[in-house]
């Protein structure tokens, strides 16, 4: 059965931190992986990952994935109050864009 | 946001009683997925569609059912609603994919129903 790990499931970090943030993934027939914040609507999105390591950036966020080990991991760096957040992984399979959504992390950034 | 309508934004239904929530797009895309979400559960896919009166379940279908007789709208009907169907539910839609290519994003979520069963 398909599934996605993120850990940590919640996050403490003061101004100025940087977090890493993990989404490990066993999918049959994988083609992508999402990443997206939501704070307190609905989520918009960061990255689509399809190849392994190759960054991509965004400000102080960044992401990468890798596709041996399964895994992809989510960068913030020099952490604001305003990146207090949900972060959700998600992957994409098969042919017919199924996108399936982990539990997330929720990131809390205290002044 | 995206021409993504959810309706009604906001509902309250007893035990037992069917619900359809309707989630209407102007953007012609392909694909549309009912989601919902809960403290601890994160985003779990309901149903979605690939295509006009194709469906197929998520990971969470018991007890909910969909149609989408036209592109423009993806009904998710409760026929018999739970207090374990409370929930905040969205909507979202996506174009075909361009792997490899740059996003504003792949998927444009509405604004959510939050629903209530009492």
């Amino acid at each position: 059965e398909d599934k996605v790990v993120q850990s940590p499931l919640s996050l403490v970090v003061h101004e100025g931190d940087t977090v890493t943030l993990n989404c490990s993934y066993e999918v049959t027939n994988f083609r992508s992986l999402l990443w997206y914040k939501q704070e307190k609507k609905a989520p918009t999105f960061l990255f689509m990952l399809t190849s392994s390591g190759i960054e991509k950036k965004s400000g102080r966020l960044s992401s990468i994935l890798d596709k041996k080990e399964l895994f992809s991991i989510l960068n913030i760096t020099a952490t604001q109050t305003g990146d207090s957040a949900i972060y959700l992984c998600a992957y994409t399979s098969g042919g017919y864009q199924k996108v399936t959504f982990g539990i997330g992390t929720k990131l809390q950034v205290i002044p | 946001d995206a021409g993504i309508t959810q309706s009604p934004r906001h509902k309250v239904t007893e035990t037992g009683t069917p619900v359809t929530l309707r989630c209407h797009q102007t953007e012609n895309h392909r694909y549309m997925y009912w989601y919902r979400q809960d403290p601890g559960h994160g985003l779990r896919l309901i149903h979605y569609s690939y295509g006009v009166k194709d469906t197929d379940k998520g990971e969470v279908s018991d007890g909910y059912s969909v149609s989408r007789s036209k592109t423009e709208d993806f009904l998710l009907t409760l026929e018999s609603a739970t207090s374990s169907q409370t929930s905040v539910y969205f909507c979202a839609i996506s174009d075909r994919f361009r792997w490899g290519a740059s996003y504003n994003s792949p998927l444009h979520f509405g604004n959510g129903t939050r629903l209530t069963v009492t």
